[in-house]
Order: C-alpha cells, then sequence, then structure tokens
C-alpha cells in the first residue's frame, strides 16, 4: 500500500486554467505538507497543515490554495495557471509537525503549463 | 538551519561501498543530520539520520565526525538501484516548523 499517495501523476493544461492535485495519507500522520520541485530541481517547501489547521507558508502566491479536509487529506488548487507554475509537485507527511519528526514523501505529480 | 557542503557527483561499481560525504562545520549542538535520496521520477527518500552517536538501518550506516562537522552515508553494497541524488540536510532537533530545506545534493551514479 502506498503511504502518500497523489494524483494525478502527469497533468498539462493551458496557462490560465484553474486545476486541483490531491494527496492522502494512510501513515496516521498529523502533518502533510506541499513540497515544489522546479526545473533546475531544487526541492521547496510551499505549505504545511497540522491537524487541518496551517502551520508553514512559505511566500506562496495566493494563486495557490491548499485545502485539509481532515487530516488524512491536503488538497492543492492551482487558480489562473501560469508557464511558470510547471513543476513537479509532492506531497509529503510526517507524525507531528514538530522538527525531528521524519517526513514521508509522495511520487510526485508533474504539472506542465503550456 | 546549518548549511551542508556535498560534491556534485560520484561513482561507485556495483557491490562496492558507496561513501558520501557531507560537511556541515557551522552544525549546532541541538542539530540533526539527515539523509535523503531522490531517484529519478520518484519522491524523496527518507534514509537515515542521527546527532552524535553512528547509526545503522537497513538501508545504511552514518558516521558523524566527533566535531560534528561532517558525516559519511555509507552504502555498505550499491546496487544499480541505488543511482540518485543523495541529500545532506542538517535541522533543529526540536522546536520550531518541520521543514527540510533542501541543497543540491550529490548525483551518484553506480555503474557495472
Amino acid at each position: 500500500d502506498t503511504a502518500v499517495s497523489q494524483t494525478p501523476k502527469y497533468l498539462v493544461t493551458q496557462m490560465g486554467n484553474d486545476k486541483s492535485i490531491k494527496c492522502e495519507q494512510n501513515l496516521g500522520h498529523d502533518t502533510m505538507y506541499w513540497y515544489k520541485q522546479d526545473s533546475k530541481k531544487f526541492l521547496k517547501i510551499m505549505f504545511s497543515y497540522n491537524n487541518k489547521e496551517l502551520i508553514i507558508n512559505e511566500t506562496v502566491p495566493n494563486r495557490f490554495s491548499p485545502k485539509s479536509p481532515d487530516k488524512a487529506h491536503l488538497n492543492l488548487h492551482i487558480n489562473s495557471l501560469e508557464l511558470g507554475d510547471s513543476a513537479v509537485y509532492f506531497c509529503a507527511s510526517s507524525q507531528g509537525w514538530s522538527s525531528g519528526n521524519t517526513i514521508y514523501f509522495g511520487e510526485g505529480s508533474w504539472l506542465t503549463v503550456v | 538551519d546549518a548549511k551542508t557542503t556535498q560534491p556534485t557527483s560520484m561513482d561507485c561499481a556495483e557491490g562496492r561501498a558507496a561513501n558520501l560525504p557531507c560537511n556541515h562545520s557551522t552544525i549546532s549542538g541541538n542539530e540533526y543530520v539527515y539523509w535523503y535520496r531522490q531517484i529519478h521520477s520518484q519522491g524523496p527518500q527518507y534514509i537515515i539520520h542521527g546527532l552524535k552517536n553512528n547509526e545503522t538501518n537497513e538501508m545504511a550506516s552514518l558516521i558523524i565526525t566527533e566535531d560534528r562537522k561532517s558525516s559519511t552515508l555509507i552504502l555498505p553494497h550499491a546496487t544499480l538501484r541505488d543511482t540518485a541524488v543523495y541529500y545532506c540536510i542538517v535541522r533543529v532537533a526540536t522546536g520550531g516548523g518541520n521543514k527540510l530545506t533542501f541543497g543540491t545534493g550529490t548525483q551518484l551514479k553506480v555503474e557495472l
């Protein structure tokens, strides 16, 4: 069973569209994250949620809106997609939000904006 | 979190030990050393972490120098499937938000 699963794995869409990426973890963790890996392969945190509450927001444009219906799910909605949003988006989770908790990643969602 | 320095790339013959170095000369006493790897087209995978003592698990061993300014990740018998980018990350042990700051890592290539 996949511990952290994301859908879709691949997404190609036009500029200006709105799209969502879904994430679910079956590890019973309290904390979930979204990371972005750009074309230069740099991997950076975007958001962190703990028990459905926003903990970290790393200066991400407000076109990006995470939503956590419950602690096992953290979806990422992106409005008015731009070319620069093309990247790989990784969902992740950890037992708790304090540092020292190991973070486990999903397989990634490849977003291409054309 | 302290900054880390890793070689850009390394090669290793299959079946041999792969020793990946990491310098973290500004590490603080309350900071852990974490290792993750990212196989091509996959998500980052946790390998191991340690504070002061050497650590070993089913994947690898982590050797931390006595002054904690550097460490080495050892894959005892590297296989082709170990080809990946390996990230050394230093993180505070307690307090603060839980986030990983990834550098550029070391591209390990395991060859026949």
